[in-house]
């Protein structure tokens, strides 16, 4: 089974600042992947940032950045610079290696940015 | 531009009128998925497709039905619904290999 773990309910940042938000999983396939995930208040879920158990290189995307440390079973979201806009629940996510390419999704921590 | 498009984006109906929540997505993506999400119980799958006719249950399939006749579409047919299926629900679509899952806007149900 796949478990994601984001031990963080709630964040505070201020604006233009950087936040690294956590997430932890537990898998025994060899193949998967990580996905973070931005859901506003209106409800939609945005895709972020991907990145592949196999990639050597941590995903980047614009002020988005995932920490990955395979041997620590971590994926952490990094944002640099937050904006108001950036203040939304985030979710961790993962892909396993099996047929069903379920995402099984952590908790989520509410990000809330300052001015 | 890539969409995965749900509608409507919110009903409220009454129990055991039938319904159905359309999904449509125009990257030519193999697979499709269902989840709703609910206050403390997270995200969790419905059904998913890993191909035209070809569908299989997640993990919270009773009371749902899918159909998926052509690639871009898969829609979520809820028979008799209930007042326990009042949730969020997305759909979701990606490519076999590396590409991310894109998700809908989402559909708010409320069966009073």
């Amino acid at each position: 089974a796949q478990k994601i773990t984001q031990t963080q309910p709630g964040m505070f940042v201020q604006e233009k600042e950087a936040v690294t938000l956590d997430c932890t999983y537990d898998t025994s396939d060899q193949s998967y992947g990580l996905f973070w995930y931005k859901q506003p208040s209106s409800g939609e879920m945005i895709f972020l940032i991907y990145q592949g158990s196999y990639d050597e290189q941590n995903a980047t995307e614009g002020r988005y950045s995932l920490n990955f440390q395979k041997a620590r079973k971590s994926a952490n979201l990094v944002i640099s610079a937050s904006q108001l806009g950036d203040s939304a629940m985030y979710f961790c996510a993962m892909r396993g290696g099996g047929s069903n390419y379920k995402l099984t999704f952590g908790k989520g921590t509410l990000l809330t940015v300052n001015p | 531009e890539a969409q995965v498009t749900q509608n409507p984006r919110y009903l409220i109906t009454v129990t055991g009128k039938k319904l159905t929540v359309t999904c449509s997505q125009n990257m030519n993506h193999e697979y499709m998925s269902w989840y709703r999400q609910d206050p403390g119980l997270g995200l969790r799958q419905i059904y998913y497709s890993m191909n035209v006719e070809v569908t299989d249950k997640g993990d919270v399939p009773e009371g749902y039905k899918v159909s998926r006749k052509e690639k871009r579409n898969f829609p979520l047919i809820l028979e008799s619904p209930s007042p326990n299926q009042t949730s969020l629900y997305f759909c979701a679509s990606g490519d076999r290999n590396r590409q991310p899952q894109h998700f809908g806007d989402g559909t708010r149900l409320s069966i009073l």
